[in-house]
């Protein structure tokens, strides 16, 4: 089993709609989590850190369940500038500062 | 600018041709990165650094160097690139002090696609 997980899409949605992700990880010792964003061969820049209580970021909600073990990212009124690759990270304190990336769920806004 | 530049962003060569990929940060960020990201396996980590003189093997280590003689350079050499080594590379840095001080924001180069033929 992979350490972080995410179904890799790509997921078809139209303008307007509310997507929804999840991670899930395997190691219960995870302590940090980010969603990033990754433009078509681009280099992916941080969306948002993923928090116990859960945060808001306008029409980005992300949250973080620890017992069953996975980070979501809920996006509402879906843009065309939206479509991206999503990347999910965390940090086990397990292997010190080493960061495990999942591979990406793609999404693709259509008008 | 805050930026991480990397060069060159395009490199084609051979097996066996030893190639530097170089890696620079301006934001005095304790933490850098090295990731290759191949299509459907995401971004593997190859090797990270704490600090000045501190480096550690992530993921994917072998058939790679790094060092860390400066906090804002840390290139990647690869002494004798085989074709499994074609991928696109990125260069990330970052503070260190997210939660329980591991590494918060990464902030990613630009990319270096390498073909090894």
């Amino acid at each position: 089993r992979k350490e972080v997980e995410q179904d890799p899409g790509p997921f078809n949605v139209p303008e307007g709609a509310t997507v929804a992700f999840n991670c899930t990880y395997s190691n219960s010792a995870s302590q940090s989590f980010f969603w990033y964003r990754q433009d078509c061969r681009k280099e992916p820049k941080l969306l948002m850190s993923v928090y116990s209580s859960g945060n808001e970021d306008g029409r980005f909600t992300a949250q973080l369940n620890r017992a069953s073990q996975y980070i979501s990212l809920l996006i509402r009124d879906s843009k065309l500038s939206d479509s991206a690759t999503y990347l999910c990270v965390v940090n086990t304190m397990d292997s010190n500062y080493q960061l495990i990336w999942g591979a990406g769920t793609k999404l693709i806004i259509k008008p | 600018e805050a930026q991480v530049t990397q060069n060159p962003r395009y490199l084609i060569t051979v097996t066996g041709k030893k190639l530097t990929v170089t890696c620079s940060q301006n934001m005095n960020h304790e933490y850098m990165s090295w990731y290759r990201q191949d299509p459907g396996l995401g971004l593997r980590q190859i090797y990270y650094s704490m600090n000045v003189e501190v480096t550690d093997k992530g993921d994917v280590p072998e058939g790679y160097k790094v060092s860390r003689k400066e906090k804002r350079n840390f290139p990647l050499i690869l002494e004798s690139p085989s074709p499994n080594q074609t991928s696109l590379y990125f260069c990330a840095s970052s503070l260190l002090t997210g939660l329980a001080g591991g590494p918060y924001e990464q902030y990613f180069g630009p990319g270096t696609r390498l073909t090894v033929t």
